[in-house]
């Protein structure tokens, strides 16, 4: 029974460069939520996605920054033009139906984004 | 802005010990959640909280919700050393997000 997987866990970029995050869900769930997490700090929300539909990016950088949920395969998350300040670790989670049935999210290990 | 805050950040506590970490959160929600986090690990699940006067046990640890206070507390027992990790409170929001407080970093000595 998989869990939430993310890949790569590590991804090494150059400024300007671009980084593409990978997240499938946990098998039987539709939505999946994107989060930063800076060093020694919480979590961040970023943006929360069902099959084919944003549901709230109200987290997510206005520029450079883009997720998708297709019908088939992955959810992506990705950074155009990297800067220093990107780097962080990236968390996806999933839950089979918006959690005010009491559900928690499940997450990933994570993806470590650093930026030379 | 919606915000939730934890204290203390850093605790350090000897095995055997009881203490307490809180949990502000700054919205009427009605869902808390506690997560634990190893280094460089994900996050671990450990406790839902639904309702006012809500309380979960499990092993030395008990969480409680008093949605009046907007408080959430979880309360460790007689900590042993494999308890040391980060916990994290968050507050469920409108549209299923998660807010996060900033974390306590919880080292039990031995």
């Amino acid at each position: 029974n998989a869990g939430v997987m993310q890949n790569p866990r590590h991804l090494v970029r150059r400024r300007g460069q671009e980084a593409r995050l990978r997240c499938s869900p946990m098998k039987g769930h539709s939505h999946v939520y994107w989060y930063r997490q800076l060093p020694e700090e919480g979590l961040k929300f970023m943006v929360y996605l069902q099959k084919e539909n944003i549901i709230d990016e109200s987290g997510m950088p206005k520029e450079r920054f883009s997720a998708e949920f297709p019908k088939e395969g992955p959810s992506i998350l990705r950074i155009q033009q990297v800067v220093r300040g990107d780097s962080a670790a990236y968390f996806c989670a999933s839950s089979p139906n918006p959690p005010r049935g009491g559900q928690p999210q499940h997450f990933g290990d994570g993806t470590r984004l650093s930026i030379l | 802005e919606l915000k939730v805050e934890q204290n203390p950040l850093f605790l350090s506590m000897q095995e055997g010990k009881n203490y307490t970490i809180y949990c502000n959160y700054s919205t009427t929600s009605d869902r808390l959640y506690w997560y634990r986090q190893d280094p460089g690990k994900s996050l671990e699940s450990l406790f839902v909280l639904l309702s006012n006067g809500a309380v979960k046990q499990e092993g030395r640890l008990m969480a409680s919700l008093d949605t009046k206070a907007r408080l959430s507390t979880l309360h460790i027992t007689a900590a042993v050393h494999d308890l040391s990790a980060t916990y994290f409170c968050a507050e469920g929001g409108a549209t299923n997000k998660l807010i996060f407080g900033t974390g306590t970093l919880l080292a039990v000595q031995p």
